[in-house]
């Protein structure tokens, strides 16, 4: 009920295409589902995030569908770059007792996008 | 400096070694974690401090110890380590809590 499992593990774009991640979670009570976007040698960074209570955010090239019935949501980069090569990271949280939430993180996928 | 800045970025120590790895952050945040990032599996939460109280310990073994001297800094205390220790430790803060979490660099532990 705790698992975020992340699909593909690994993709390959070509330059100028969609890049599509996708993310399924059990618990229902999860209520703030965000990307992180990770560099080598860095640490991840927030890239774009949702709340249930709508189907889609966009944010420029980066998009997030979630459906909520299906208990999915995904990335959707427009117009790949290369430098938009990464590993990605979709996580979900909920608020838990001691009035915090708690980020569980799906396992990645490494994007890379060709010239 | 800015955001959230950890030292060291890569360690190498033995299994009967004591080292610390240390973490600040610049954000005046009230909120620090200790994540593990191993490869091919998800960021691990290991330890949540609240206004320099521990909120969560995620089943963590004892030989890693976390110590949050005050809001602005974190350290994670490492003692008889495994080779399975071996992996990127992250630091993270937020403001109260909250849901966005701003990571650092990384130390890149190496157990032998």
């Amino acid at each position: 009920q705790q698992q975020v499992k992340q699909s593909p593990q690994s993709l390959i774009v070509q330059k100028g295409g969609i890049s599509i991640i996708n993310c399924a979670y059990e618990n229902t009570a999860f209520d703030y589902f965000p990307w992180y976007q990770q560099f080598p040698g860095k640490g991840p960074a927030l890239l774009i995030a949702i709340r249930p209570d709508v189907s889609e955010k966009k944010e420029g090239r980066f998009t997030i569908s979630f459906n909520k019935s299906a208990k999915q949501f995904s990335l959707h980069i427009m117009d790949s770059q290369p430098g938009d090569s990464a590993t990605y990271f979709c996580a979900a949280s909920r608020p838990f007792s001691g009035g915090y939430n708690k980020l569980i993180f799906g396992a990645g996928t490494r994007l890379a996008v060709h010239p | 400096e800015t955001g959230v800045t950890q030292t060291p970025r890569h360690l190498v120590m033995g299994m009967t070694n004591k080292k610390s790895l240390k973490c600040e952050q610049h954000l005046g945040h009230n909120a620090m974690y200790w994540y593990k990032q191993s490869a091919k599996k998800p960021l691990e939460l290991m330890f949540v401090y609240s206004l320099e109280e521990r909120v969560e310990n995620n089943s963590v073994p004892s030989r890693f110890s976390p110590e949050c001297p005050n809001s602005s800094h974190l350290f994670l205390h490492l003692h008889t380590l495994q080779p399975e220790d071996s992996a990127l430790y992250l630091c993270a803060s937020s403001q109260d809590l909250a849901t966005e979490a701003f990571f650092g660099q990384g130390t890149r532990l190496t157990v032998v």
